[in-house]
């Protein structure tokens, strides 16, 4: 079974830039595995942010890009906001199912 | 607009079965576009992909789960159901339905979630 992992944690001071990545057990990430990056606020569900390594829905602010880094899925943002503290989640795809990461929680302090 | 809705019992004893409807707004279950997604969250953990049905009935389960899921189509209402039998403590969870892409691979579209639990 894939494991798909993520930074537990990280912590950024307002205004500045964090990435977090998503790794694969089965090895680099790739266009195939259609990586997928979400944002859970507490008592919420789900948010979608990214998709298919870098494409944004229409609602996902322009501070957010994904991309493909050393065989990793990264989500980086850049002039992070109070209200980017959430979880957030990758997922990929790979042989026919798709697989969570455990998640990082983002402090923004 | 495209809306889902999870709807079923809050509550399941265990080794009993867990079942699940999303009732879909705004698109077809069996328009042939997209994966019709089942995820869950037990209470203050990760999110974990269930699996999926398409329009045509073909189905794919988290290897993990795949002996005790089944998610099927609800027609002729535009529903998808999950069942999860021999439940344990360990199924408690929010269970989330969600639309997903055939084309693009993303999930743009998630219901608003359903706690259920396990207990006697």
């Amino acid at each position: 079974q894939t494991v798909v992992t993520q930074e537990p944690s990280l912590t950024v001071s307002p205004g500045g830039t964090v990435t977090l990545t998503c790794a694969s057990s089965t090895g680099a990430v790739s266009s195939g595995n259609y990586p997928n990056w979400f944002q859970q606020k507490p008592g919420q569900a789900p948010r979608p942010l990214i998709y298919s390594i870098s494409y944004k829905h229409s609602w996902t602010p322009a501070r957010y890009s994904g991309s493909l880094l050393g065989g990793k899925a990264a989500l980086t943002l850049s002039g992070v906001q109070p209200e980017d503290e959430a979880e957030y989640y990758c997922l990929i795809y790979y042989g026919g199912a798709w697989f969570f990461g455990g998640g990082t929680k983002l402090t923004v302090l | 607009q495209v809306q889902l809705q999870e709807s079923g019992p809050g509550l399941v004893k265990p080794s009993e079965t867990l079942s699940l409807t999303c009732t879909v707004s705004g698109a077809s279950v069996s328009g042939g576009r997209d994966y019709w997604t089942w995820i869950r969250q037990p209470p203050g953990k990760g999110l974990e992909w269930i699996g999926h049905v398409y329009y045509s009935g073909n189905t794919f389960y988290s290897p993990s789960l795949k002996s005790r899921v089944t998610i099927s189509l609800g027609a002729p209402k535009n529903q998808f159901s999950l069942k999860v039998t021999s439940v344990t403590a360990a199924d408690t969870a929010v269970y989330y339905c969600a639309r997903a892409s055939v084309v693009l691979r993303n999930f743009d579209n998630w219901g608003q979630g359903a706690l259920v639990t396990v207990s006697s």
